[in-house]
């Protein structure tokens, strides 16, 4: 019974490059979160996704950010153009349809752009 | 949008102690309040949570406990261990959308140190 699986855990890029981080929910979860959480910070929401829809974006920067959630396959948080300030840990959760409340997170995904 | 403050940042005690961490919540419509607990390396994990119609929860060592008229909430640790040590966030849920929106919005988190 696997919980939310995150790749890679561990992703360098240099300025300029790009960062595809994924993350596949738990089976029967059909609603994608994804948190930011700098050094020695709280965990900061970026975009909440269904399938092929995205329901709030509020905390997604307006440029270079942008997350999808296929029909088919895992969701995806793409950064374009990465700069120091993108270096954290992201953190994606999942939960079901009909929800009790709880998120299920995965381990992250480590980001450090040199 | 909500708001959650959280306080101590840091709190260290001492084996077998107790350890108690505050938050405060701004969206009076919030109506689930958890807590996750953080281990190094690794993603957040629910530890103990509460709904807006309960007062007070209790899981073994752990409890929760929920004013909402002052719109706070703590965890409280009895008899805390060395592997109790993590960072602990609360969260609060927002309130728009019904059961099936889950957005949390999380404190700043407390690093917790257990010294044996």
């Amino acid at each position: 019974n696997a919980g939310v699986m995150q790749n890679p855990r561990h992703l360098v890029r240099r300025r300029g490059q790009e960062a595809r981080l994924r993350c596949s929910p738990m089976k029967g979860h059909s609603h994608v979160y994804w948190y930011r959480q700098l050094p020695e910070e709280g965990l900061k929401f970026m975009v909440y996704l269904q399938k092929e829809n995205i329901i709030d974006e509020s905390g997604m920067p307006k440029e270079r950010f942008s997350a999808e959630f296929p029909k088919e396959g895992p969701s995806i948080l793409r950064i374009q153009q990465v700069v120091r300030g993108d270096s954290a840990a992201y953190f994606c959760a999942s939960s079901p349809p009909i929800s009790t409340g709880e998120l299920f997170f995965g381990e992250g995904s480590r980001l450090t752009v040199l | 949008g909500e708001n959650v403050e959280q306080h101590p940042s840091t709190l260290s005690v001492q084996e077998g102690d107790s350890a108690v961490i505050k938050c405060t919540y701004s969206d009076s419509a919030s109506n689930y309040f958890p807590w996750y607990k953080q281990e190094l390396g690794k993603g957040p994990q629910l530890i103990i949570d509460i709904r807006s119609n309960v007062g007070e929860k209790k899981d073994q060592r752990i409890a929760v406990t929920l004013n909402k008229t002052a719109k706070h909430f703590s965890l409280h640790i009895t008899e805390t261990q060395p592997e109790d040590s993590a960072v602990y966030f609360c969260a609060a849920r927002d309130s728009a959308g019904g059961t099936s929106y889950g957005k949390l919005t999380f404190g700043q988190g407390t690093i917790l140190t257990v010294h044996p």
